[in-house]
């Protein structure tokens, strides 16, 4: 059964510093690994999705790296904004199923 | 082109009541998907359809039942609610496993459920 870790569970920085979201994964055999925003009673809203066959997507300020070998996945938002506010979830693609992590809270100070 | 859209937006059931949730997608997609959210846990899979005429359990499908009798519109109903079914409910569907789009999920806005 896959298991998805989000550490932390949440993230307060300064407006203008890059944010590093971390998403750990138990089973390394993912067809692939998506990114999702998610605002405060709303949907959710795909950021980034990842081939198990590559090592990183990148979108505007955001980026997100693969390890499948470590079971890892990072995404990296460049120069944060208070818009910029909100909970990101990673989930890991198994056999037609998607696997959450509980999600980093992030919240950008002005 | 709407995307994927649930009905209703919010509701209040008693204990025992039943009620079904309405996903509909417009985007030709093969597989439909029901997740429950619960604070601090995530998304969890309820059930699954990779097809017409077809479903399947997922992580924690026990009280519920589904049904995808057109390929467009996925049903999960609640046959006896209990208290612990009061949670928000997301819809997803995606293209088929092999496609060249990544099989990436797209989600509904949501059903809020609260079951008193």
């Amino acid at each position: 059964k896959q298991e998805v870790t989000q550490i932390p569970a949440a993230l307060s920085v300064p407006e203008g510093e890059n944010l590093v979201l971390n998403c750990s994964f138990t089973d390394s055999a993912i067809y692939n690994l998506q990114w999702f925003r998610q605002d405060p009673g709303k949907g959710l809203t795909s950021l980034l999705l990842i081939q198990s066959s590559q090592r990183e997507q990148t979108s505007g300020r955001l980026n997100a790296s693969l390890d499948k070998s470590s079971g890892r996945s990072t995404l990296y938002i460049a120069a944060s904004q208070p818009g910029d506010s909100a909970t990101y979830l990673c989930a890991a693609l198994n056999d037609y199923k998607l696997s959450f992590g509980a999600g980093t809270t992030v919240t950008v100070r002005a | 082109n709407a995307g994927v859209t649930q009905t209703p937006k919010f509701r209040v059931l008693k204990t025992g009541q039943s009620m079904t949730l309405l996903c509909a997608q417009d985007m030709n997609h093969e597989y439909m998907y029901w997740y429950r959210q619960d604070p601090g846990m995530g998304l969890r899979l309820i059930h699954y359809s990779v097809g017409e005429g077809t479903t399947a359990k997922g992580e924690v499908p026990d009280g519920y039942n589904v049904s995808r009798l057109k390929k467009q519109n996925f049903l999960l109903g609640l046959e006896s609610a209990a208290p612990s079914q009061t949670s928000v409910y997301f819809c997803a569907s995606s293209y088929s496993l092999g496609e060249p789009t990544g099989y990436e999920q797209y989600f509904g806005p949501g059903t809020r459920l609260t079951v008193t």
